[in-house]
């Protein structure tokens, strides 16, 4: 299985700032990486998929890149409502397997 | 617009079978481009891709749980379903079921349904 592993685990942070989450696998997965954003009680949300096209509907201040092992979102200007929990995801190969999350909480 | 919306029984025995059914509403599950997955969340956890159908019916499933799973398709009735046999309690989670869209040659799950909680106990 190709082990995805997300940094940081957590991270505190204001509305308005510029925030980086990072997602390394363990072999290359090519371009095939999704991020998700999930809030407590809720289905995951599609946010980018490929690594850097961005969902339908979902806000331009959320940019994917990489390519490879070595993937980042950013975040440009922190909003209330992106306070959640992110995921990467890679369905390069079977079993597509999540990184263990990023929660972002409100400084 | 499409929705997914998962059922089945929210408490199931030690070693039994945890079934659990999507009803797609607003699009056909018979369309092309499209796989049709199941995806799980035990309390306070990450999340764990438990498997995905055409509605051919070829299936994927994760390794970790292919021998006790089965993912079907009823085209007839615009639903997929789950099942997940000799559960133990590391089997408690959300389900969630989903649906996956290749057809620009990227695999991803666009559309969520809201999920449902397996609790796994005597």
């Amino acid at each position: 299985d190709i082990q995805m592993t997300q940094s940081p685990s957590s991270l505190s942070a204001s509305v308005g700032d510029r925030v980086t989450i990072t997602c390394r696998a363990s072999q290359s997965t090519a371009n095939y990486l999704n991020w998700f954003q999930q809030k407590p009680g809720k289905a995951p949300k599609l946010l980018i998929y490929a690594a850097s096209s961005l969902q339908s509907g979902v806000p331009s201040r959320f940019s994917g890149s990489g390519s490879g092992t070595d993937f980042t979102l950013t975040i440009s200007s922190l909003q209330p409502e992106d306070f959640a929990t992110y995921y990467c995801q890679q369905s390069y190969t079977i079993p597509y397997t999540f990184g263990q999350g990023t929660k972002l909480e409100i400084k | 617009q499409l929705q997914l919306q998962e059922s089945g029984p929210g408490l199931v025995k030690p070693s039994e079978t945890l079934s659990l059914t999507c009803t797609v509403s607003g699009g056909s599950i018979s369309s092309s481009s499209y796989y049709w997955g199941w995806i799980r969340q035990p309390p306070g956890k990450g999340l764990e891709w438990i498997g995905y159908i055409y509605y051919s019916g070829t299936t994927y499933y994760n390794p970790s749980l292919k021998s006790r799973v089965t993912i079907s398709v009823d085209t007839s009735t615009n639903q997929f379903s789950l099942k997940l046999n000799s559960v133990t309690a590391a089997d408690t989670a959300v389900y969630f079921c989903a649906r996956g869209d290749y057809g620009n040659g990227w695999y991803y799950m666009d559309v969520w349904g809201n999920g449902t909680t397996v609790t796994v106990s005597s």
